[in-house]
Formats: C-alpha cells, sequence, structure tokens
C-alpha cells in the first residue's frame, strides 16, 4: 500500500476555501485516492474518490495532478460543521483488498 | 439513504467476559469490516468478511475475536474474554464491490473495567 503524508493541522476561518494536499509517491498504477471525513465520536465517513484529472460531487472536489504522486482535497467555503479529521487513503478500487489503513490524518479546525 | 447501524452504542463491561457487538450493514453490500479506534489513536483494521468468511484479519484480530454473519442482515463482532486494552470505539463498514469506498456505522464504544 503506499503510503501518505498531509499535514496534521490547519486552521480555517468560515467561508473560505480549504485545500489539503495528500502527497503519495509509490501510487501503484492500479490504486485509486480517496478521502474520509471523521467527527469526534463517530465514524469515518466517506467523501469523494478518484483516479486521475478532477472529481467534483456536492461536498469536495478532488485534483490529482498527472503524475499522481499527490493530490489535493478542496473544501468550498466551509462553515464550522466542517471541523474534522480528513484521512487522506490510496489503494485499489475494488475486490477484497478493503482493508482501509487511516493514519492520523490532517485535523480541520474552522473559527468563525 | 440507507445506512449502516450498530447496537449497543455504549457496552460496560468487566474484565474476562464476553461482548458482542451486532451491525447491520447495507442490506446490498456484500464486503463487512469491522475497525476499532482507541481514544485519541487511528482507526485501526480488523477484519474483513466476504463470500460467509474472513478475507483479511490484522495482528489485532487474535483468537479472543471472532465474527460472524448468522442470518441475512446481522455481522457480529464478539470478543470472547475482555481485557482492559480492549476499550475502544468500534466501527463496522460494508460495501456493495469491496474497495476503498466503505460505509461506516456510528460505533460502539467498548468500555472495559
Amino acid at each position: 500500500l503506499a503510503k501518505t503524508t498531509q499535514p496534521i493541522s490547519m486552521d480555517s476561518y468560515e467561508g473560505q476555501e480549504v485545500n489539503i494536499t495528500c502527497s503519495h509517491n509509490n501510487i501503484a498504477t492500479n490504486d485509486y485516492i480517496t478521502w474520509y471525513q471523521q467527527f469526534p465520536s463517530q465514524g469515518p465517513r466517506f467523501i469523494i474518490q478518484g483516479y486521475k484529472t478532477k472529481v467534483t460531487n456536492e461536498v469536495a472536489s478532488l485534483f490529482i495532478p498527472a503524475d499522481r504522486k499527490s493530490s489535493t482535497l478542496s473544501l468550498p467555503r466551509v462553515s464550522l460543521s466542517d471541523t474534522a479529521v480528513y484521512y487522506c487513503l490510496v489503494g485499489p478500487y475494488g475486490g477484497s483488498q478493503g482493508n482501509l489503513i487511516f493514519g492520523k490524518g490532517t485535523k480541520l479546525s474552522v473559527k468563525p | 439513504e440507507p445506512e449502516v447501524t450498530q447496537t449497543p452504542s455504549h457496552q460496560v463491561t468487566q474484565m474476562g467476559q464476553e461482548v458482542i457487538l451486532r451491525c447491520v450493514p447495507i442490506s446490498n453490500h456484500l464486503y463487512f469490516y469491522w475497525y476499532r479506534q482507541i481514544l485519541g489513536q487511528k482507526v485501526e483494521f480488523l477484519v474483513s468478511f466476504y463470500n460467509n468468511e474472513i478475507s483479511e484479519k490484522s495482528e489485532i484480530f487474535d483468537d479472543q475475536f471472532s465474527v460472524e454473519r448468522p442470518d441475512g442482515s446481522n455481522f457480529t463482532l464478539k470478543i470472547r474474554s475482555t481485557k482492559l486494552e480492549d476499550s475502544a470505539m468500534y466501527f463496522c463498514a460494508s460495501t456493495l464491490a469491496g474497495g476503498y469506498e466503505q460505509y461506516f456505522g456510528p460505533g460502539t464504544r467498548l468500555t472495559v473495567t
């Protein structure tokens, strides 16, 4: 499994766009990039997944450059409720190889 | 929107006792998982389950742990003889096609005294 590196913490203010970058230099050809969000005392929540270029859903956008050695999760106009830990995971799309290996993630604090 | 449910939300037990944590995965999902998170630490993989058998397990998942899918809807984690260090949040997850898009339940907080 590719190792990922992301900032331990980030601070932002309400209404700002937040970009969290994850490095994954050893990403394999069949690996996808997946981001999860976790609030205190809750289970992780799947946010977005992508393979290359850009993916957008109602929650976030994921930008992946051509070399795929990094990715950026973009949260538009954050609110206080976006305060959470965000995890970047890299691994294969399907099949039984789904045991998620979580790192420490990025603790995002949104201030008023 | 379908969701994974877990019961109980909080379980307190004495060291050495057996506990069973219950999960109801999303109904059409085929892959099931248990994870745990000790307070203040990372989420850790315990076991994956597919086609009525364990697919993978971590070093944490020793002989004291077992999983079962006793019927078409429940997925259980049993800890035979609990230890103090088993105190953690236990999360169940499920997914339709395997892989990294998993749906987690709200967790069971296990406290071993």
